[in-house]
């Protein structure tokens, strides 16, 4: 089944704690990003990788990093998460970045 | 700036009405534009998209949505709801200029929730 999977689906940590969200397609697509979703602001882009070459910030990229050294791979790092980055996380992929993207299940953070 | 405004923040209807969601965007220049549907405690699922061609889109369920380029608008419409509609519903742009990074600029969001 095609799909984009994310790991682990909720998680609640403490400020600091490094952790890492883990994000894998099956589609052999090219791109991939990573939004949040708050209420009242719907998603907004916090990165985006072209391909396993390129990679950059969307809007909201503060406190995060990530890493595409493989095609189907996206994870999302939190160095030292903070309260504000409590949110609800989905990956996205896509053909390429014109095509529509297709959603994983989310992840749910909690920062204390 | 770039941006989707979605007039309605939550719509109650019952079984069997009409519905008709906004949705208007801000981008200078040729946009994709897509409306995806969050089913409660799911995921984002594409319902419909508008790359070119016939303005009027027909998706999945019986949603249908019209690009209007004059009024910089990509309403979605359905003629009668069920109770299997209550949802939230994103409308999404992407542009299509040189550049584009591919981000998705998403509607605040509109939470529909449908009597029985």
């Amino acid at each position: 089944e095609a799909q984009v999977t994310q790991n682990p689906r909720y998680l609640i940590t403490v400020t600091g704690k490094k952790l890492t969200v883990t994000c894998s397609q099956n589609m052999n697509h090219e791109y991939m990003s990573w939004y949040r979703q708050d209420p009242g602001l719907g998603l907004r882009q916090i990165y985006y990788s072209m391909n396993v070459e390129v990679t950059d910030k969307g809007d909201v990229p503060e406190g995060y990093k990530v890493s595409r050294k493989e095609k189907r791979n996206f994870p999302l790092i939190l160095e030292s998460p903070s309260p504000n980055q409590t949110s609800l996380y989905f990956c996205a992929s896509s053909l390429s970045a014109v095509n529509e993207q297709f959603f994983g299940p989310g992840t749910r953070l909690t920062v204390l | 700036a770039q941006s989707v405004s979605q007039h309605n923040h939550h719509v109650i209807l019952s079984e069997a009405a009409s519905l008709e969601l906004g949705c208007n965007y801000s981008y200078g220049g040729t946009v994709n534009l897509f409306w995806y549907v969050q089913y409660p405690g799911q995921h984002l699922q594409l319902l419909l998209k508008y790359f070119s061609g016939d303005p009027l889109v027909k998706g999945i369920k019986g949603f249908e949505a019209e690009f209007i380029k004059s009024k910089f608008s990509f309403n979605l419409r359905k003629p009668s709801v069920q109770w299997s509609d209550t949802a939230e519903y994103f409308c999404a742009v992407n542009g299509m200029g040189s550049g584009n990074t591919g981000k998705l600029i998403f509607g605040q969001g509109t939470t529909l929730q449908v009597k029985p």
